[in-house]
């Protein structure tokens, strides 16, 4: 399979906690998006990487949430301490970048904060 | 915040008839592209079309764009029950990294 892949699919874990996420783009993409995705609601942008360089943050990534993608191959993202209203199913999308505008979403990760 | 609002919120057809969906924003875009989510899943990346552009189809799906109104519709002709997902636009905003912005999505429900 040469899609995105996310891990873990799920996790449930209690307030104040730190949890990682980690997601695998596509090979050769350059471009590497992170999305959170309330029930009912659409995707929100949460970040943007291009290659090894995180180029923009959403307002909504607050100081507990750190993205990183060392080798401009996969990424993380953490949560510090993480509370209730981070309940969410967070997705990764990758892009080829230049030319090409769509992105491939992966499964997500959905995250219960208990 | 979510860039635009789609409407309607819930539609329920049957098999054989044509959903339409609408689609408003707020920004100048490069372009605008739907997607489909099957419940609690990623998202499927259905078509895109460009600011210049009027009208697109691919298969079953016809796509217009009004950039004076700010606003999109997808057509889905003939539904088939595995067309039951929600849908979603998303803007790609002019100066904004190719980053998406969704609406708020339109769930279809197709009974056989």
């Amino acid at each position: 399979d040469t899609g995105v892949s996310q891990d873990p699919r799920h996790k449930i874990t209690k307030r104040g906690q730190n949890v990682t996420f980690r997601c695998d783009p596509i090979s050769e993409h350059n471009r590497l998006y992170w999305y959170r995705q309330t029930l009912g609601q659409g995707p929100e942008f949460l970040t943007y990487f291009q290659n090894e360089a995180q180029l923009e943050k959403s307002r909504l990534l607050s100081d507990r949430f750190s993205a990183e993608r060392p080798k401009g191959s996969f990424s993380t993202l953490e949560i510090q301490r993480t509370e209730q209203g981070d309940s969410a199913m967070y997705l990764c999308a990758s892009s080829p970048g230049t030319g090409s505008y769509e992105q491939y979403f992966g499964p997500g990760t959905r995250l219960t904060v208990t | 915040s979510q860039q635009g609002e789609e409407d309607p919120q819930a539609l329920s057809i049957q098999e054989g008839e044509n959903a339409t969906m609408n689609c408003s924003y707020k920004t100048s875009i490069n372009n605008l592209q739907w997607y489909r989510q099957n419940s609690g899943r990623g998202l499927v990346h259905l078509i895109l079309i460009r600011s210049n552009e009027r009208e697109k189809h691919s298969g079953r799906l016809r796509v217009t764009l009004d950039t004076s109104k700010k606003s999109s519709s997808l057509l889905i002709t003939a539904s088939r029950a595995a067309d039951t997902a929600s849908y979603f636009c998303a803007t790609d905003a002019v100066g904004g990294f190719q980053k998406l912005v969704f609406g708020t999505g339109t769930r279809l429900l197709v009974s056989p």
